[in-house]
């Protein structure tokens, strides 16, 4: 079993759709949560932050992060043809320590 | 802030040549910065850990006296990719990790093409 499973998609929604995201995780030791969106060829883009369980909310964007079951989500509401890209899941143990992605799914937003 | 940029953006170089790729944290004091590649449609894979003022980490599997990883500064770290080859054409991305803090901010890539 990976450490992080993440489904790779695609997933194709049509403007203003609510979009739900999630990872699964095996290492309870993990204790940062993030979620970042990357378009085609430039770097990752850091959307949410979380630290152990709860939820976070930024604008159209929603974390929550479960630690008893080991799962993860992002919501985008009202999603928008900008919002095309592909997500991934990371977490880590603390801030010196690699994340562990999930392998990323590609969202495509049809307007 | 939490900005992180890296130079130059693309890079294309002859077989056998040497290429140097900077990390910059423009408004932060990173202790630790990371480097990844990433092959077209897949996730990142880490290459090193990278502390200022002490030798990388790699990970298992990447050459160590290939990728030629320096941390000299809190602000900088650069990856030097040694004797390229083709197979080394890929797009590598550098992360850093705030002092004070525990979140990753990546930079936007560099683009190898060896020829």
């Amino acid at each position: 079993q990976k450490e992080v499973e993440q489904d790779p998609g695609p997933l194709s929604v049509p403007e203003g759709a609510i979009v739900s995201l999630n990872c699964t995780y095996s290492n309870s030791a993990f204790q940062y949560f993030m979620w970042y969106r990357q378009y085609s060829r430039k770097g990752p883009e850091l959307l949410m932050y979380t630290y152990s369980s709860g939820n976070k909310e930024d604008g159209r964007f929603t974390a929550q992060v479960d630690k008893s079951s080991k799962y993860i989500s992002l919501f985008i509401r009202d999603s928008q043809p900008s919002d095309s890209a592909t997500y991934l899941c990371a977490m880590t143990k603390s801030g010196n320590t690699p994340l562990v992605f999930g392998k990323g799914t590609r969202l495509s937003v049809i307007a | 802030g939490a900005v992180v940029s890296q130079h130059p953006s693309w890079v294309i170089c002859k077989s056998g040549t040497s290429v140097k790729i900077e990390c910059r944290s423009l408004d932060f004091q990173a202790t630790t910065m990371f480097w990844y590649r990433q092959f077209p449609k897949q996730s990142l894979m880490l290459m090193a850990t990278s502390n200022e003022g002490s030798k990388a980490t790699y990970e298992q599997g990447v050459e160590k006296d290939k990728f030629l990883i320096n941390h000299a500064s809190l602000t900088l770290s650069t990856l030097t990719v040694t004797s390229a080859h083709p197979e080394d054409s890929s797009f590598y991305i550098c992360s850093a990790s705030p002092t004070l803090g525990n979140e990753q901010f990546f930079g936007p890539g560099t683009r190898l093409t060896v020829l």
